[in-house]
């Protein structure tokens, strides 16, 4: 069964390092997500990005944050200055599409981002 | 923000009844409506979904059902199975969008 894949499974950085977070989505999906669960609370969407651009971002997508598929297969989350606070469970999905309001998000197994 | 609430952190049920997990939102622009099962160091498990046009939808032992007007919903599984055992997390979108609101979700303990 085709699943999103995603590496590390667990980055260590120093605060005010540059990271980036890499996430195979399914092969046929169109429309990729970034979320995150800081530990002990919610899934909290960051982005969501399709036809090579942001769709949405929430308000925690700051300006360091941002995301490219740089080839057809990889869609990657850079940080660009890791803060104490950006420690979580950054988790990618994909979806294939979004007919008649319907559709599903596969998740990764996610990436536990902790900042030193 | 809290558009999304799920007001039970934890329910514990007996293996082969009913669970019921609850969920309540405040925004009336949400149109579609999904539940997911995570279990630890894995990431969410889309498990079933409702549309706002509908007020109930079933997939084998799990079934969906909406209240519009109380902005509530439910996850109802029969039987419940210790394979269960997992967090459940209610989420929502609008216009079946793109940013999905997750509740904070309630742990399952289905006990054998």
């Amino acid at each position: 069964e085709p699943e999103v894949t995603q590496t590390p499974s667990h980055q260590v950085t120093q605060m005010g390092q540059e990271v980036i977070l890499r996430c195979v989505p399914i092969s046929n999906h169109l429309y990729f997500y970034w979320y995150r669960q800081i530990l002990g609370q919610k899934v909290e969407f960051l982005v969501s990005f399709y036809n090579n651009e942001i769709s949405e971002k929430s308000e925690i997508f700051d300006d360091q944050f941002s995301v490219e598929r740089p080839d057809g297969s990889n869609f990657t989350l850079k940080i660009r200055s890791t803060k104490l606070e950006d420690s979580a469970m950054y988790f990618c999905a994909s979806t294939l599409q979004k007919a008649s309001g319907t559709y599903e998000q596969y998740f990764g197994p996610g990436t536990r981002l902790t900042v030193t | 923000d809290q558009q999304v609430k799920q007001n039970s952190p934890s329910l514990s049920v007996q293996e082969g009844r009913i669970s019921i997990l609850n969920c309540d939102y405040t925004n009336s622009m949400f149109d579609y409506f999904l539940w997911y099962k995570k279990y630890p160091a894995e990431g969410p498990t889309f498990l079933i979904s409702i549309s706002s046009i509908k007020d109930k939808n079933e997939d084998g032992r799990f079934t969906v059902f909406l209240n519009k007007s109380a902005k509530h919903l439910s996850l109802h599984i029969v039987p419940s199975q210790p394979g269960d055992s997992a967090v459940y997390f209610c989420a929502a979108s609008e216009n079946g969008g793109f940013k999905t609101i997750f509740g904070a979700g309630t742990r399952l303990f289905v006990k054998a």
